[in-house]
């Protein structure tokens, strides 16, 4: 596609559900990244692909967060258990050299 | 870790009026990209610029490095330009360290 896209755009779930995050970045793009941006904050780093390995996931707050990308473009982001403290936007953005490109987010909102 | 910092955390202007922001970093680096985040939430990549000066329409960047600040100028602001700025640093070419942004909000 054009863009990095991510679905859902929305979510919200009950304390202690899983959820899955998904990302489809821009073709061709080898690497991969998450983020997490709380509400009037800058993005935090979650984790890092280079194709389908994680070279980075240092940023994953816990280990109820779990990130893979199987075939090395799409991605998917899973949050075990979900709490209250893990309601947020989460950004993801490839790169095919140095500039990342963002998709649009999912707002994920934990009752 | 490194630390960013950017100046000023809100700015209001009329359209047409040009700004100067800023972003100051603690150490080294060997990435530095500057986004804009609009009302809607989607960031746009805007420079990759770790040295140096580059100019796309009416925006310019200019990254000191030996200084350790970059600046990045809107000039003839459009209320389009409303938004958060962020600038983003590294020592890597993949993990990026995110300032606070720089509101910046222009009034028709």
């Amino acid at each position: 596609g054009a863009g990095v896209s991510q679905s859902p755009r929305y979510k919200v779930a009950k304390r202690g559900q899983d959820v899955a995050l998904r990302c489809d970045p821009i073709s061709g793009h080898v690497s991969l990244f998450w983020y997490q941006q709380a509400l009037g904050q800058g993005p935090e780093f979650l984790t890092y692909f280079q194709n389908e390995a994680q070279l980075d996931k240092s940023g994953l707050p816990s280990d109820r967060f779990f990130a893979e990308r199987p075939e090395g473009s799409v991605s998917t982001l899973k949050i075990q258990r979900t709490q209250q403290e893990d309601s947020a936007v989460y950004l993801c953005a490839s790169s095919s050299s140095v500039a990342q490109f963002f998709g649009p987010g999912t707002r994920l909102t934990v009752l | 870790g490194i630390q960013v910092e950017q100046s000023p955390p809100d700015l209001i202007l009329q359209e047409g009026a040009n700004s100067t922001l800023r972003c100051n970093f603690s150490d080294s680096v060997n990435n530095l990209q500057w986004f804009h985040q609009n009302p809607w939430g989607q960031l746009i990549n805007l420079f990759y610029i770790p040295s140096g000066t580059k100019q796309n329409g009416r925006l310019s960047a200019t990254t000191v490095a030996t200084e350790r600040y970059s600046l990045l100028y809107i000039s003839s602001s459009q209320t389009t330009d409303s938004g958060v700025y962020f600038c983003a640093v590294g020592d890597s070419n993949y993990q990026l360290i995110w300032g606070a942004g720089t509101k910046l909000i222009i009034k028709p």
